[in-house]
């Protein structure tokens, strides 16, 4: 079967450091995506992992572990406009389709 | 230029309207998306257009019909929704297959 699971909600203060984890079981994996979303927005991509490591994008990185089937994304100097849900989402061999974690909601706190 | 633009941003419509959403892209992207997204829930695919073919259809009910007029621009056809339809519609569009998806700014769609 085709599941993607990501804590539901989290907490963090600002300028901190939080880490949102995101296991998967797909069938033919290729690739981890991870998207923002604020609320009443449009999901925002943030990154892709095909293979095992860290990528850095400024305050935002992933990491990505294939042998593990896991993944996490981690932002630093946390601020107040991060506060966001967090969806994680695998492809699948050479497919158009993604299947999508419930997404993380992440509240920031002064 | 990442910019996919969807029109209108909200929409209400009865159960027997015919109403059509609208999406535009210039990234020269070959694949287009709509997604269906209740609250608190992930992106919901509905269909995908691939070189301006239909390329997936998730069982969607006919009631919704999709068109690609060409490679840049994607239509949903609405015709006798159910107020379980309200939801924001978002359009999508990637370079192909496992590439990064740019999302539109979404339909906020209510149906009475």
């Amino acid at each position: 079967g085709q599941n993607i699971d990501q804590p539901t909600e989290m907490t963090a203060t600002e300028g901190a450091i939080v880490q949102i984890n995101c296991t998967y079981q797909t069938s033919g994996f290729n690739g981890l995506f991870w998207y923002q979303q604020h609320a009443g927005e449009a999901p925002t991509f943030l990154s892709y992992n095909v293979l095992d490591g860290l990528e850095e994008k400024g305050r935002f990185s992933s990491f990505l572990s294939r042998s593990k089937g896991y993944s996490y994304l981690l932002l630093k100097e946390l601020q107040m406009k991060d506060s966001a849900s967090y969806l994680c989402a695998s492809g699948m061999d050479s497919n158009y389709q993604l299947i999508w974690g419930a997404g993380t909601k992440l509240i920031i706190k002064p | 230029d990442t910019e996919v633009t969807q029109t209108p941003k909200h929409l209400v419509m009865g159960m027997t309207n015919k109403k059509s959403l609208k999406c535009e892209q210039h990234m020269g992207h070959r694949a287009m998306y709509w997604y269906k997204q209740k609250a608190k829930k992930p992106p919901e695919l509905m269909f995908v257009y691939s070189y301006e073919k239909l390329s997936i259809n998730e069982s969607v009910p006919s009631r919704f019909s999709p068109e690609c007029p060409n490679s840049s621009l994607l239509n949903l056809h609405l015709h006798a929704l159910q107020p379980e339809d309200s939801a924001l519609y978002l359009c999508a569009s990637s370079q192909g297959p496992n590439s990064e998806q740019y999302f539109g700014p979404g339909t906020r769609l209510t149906v009475t």
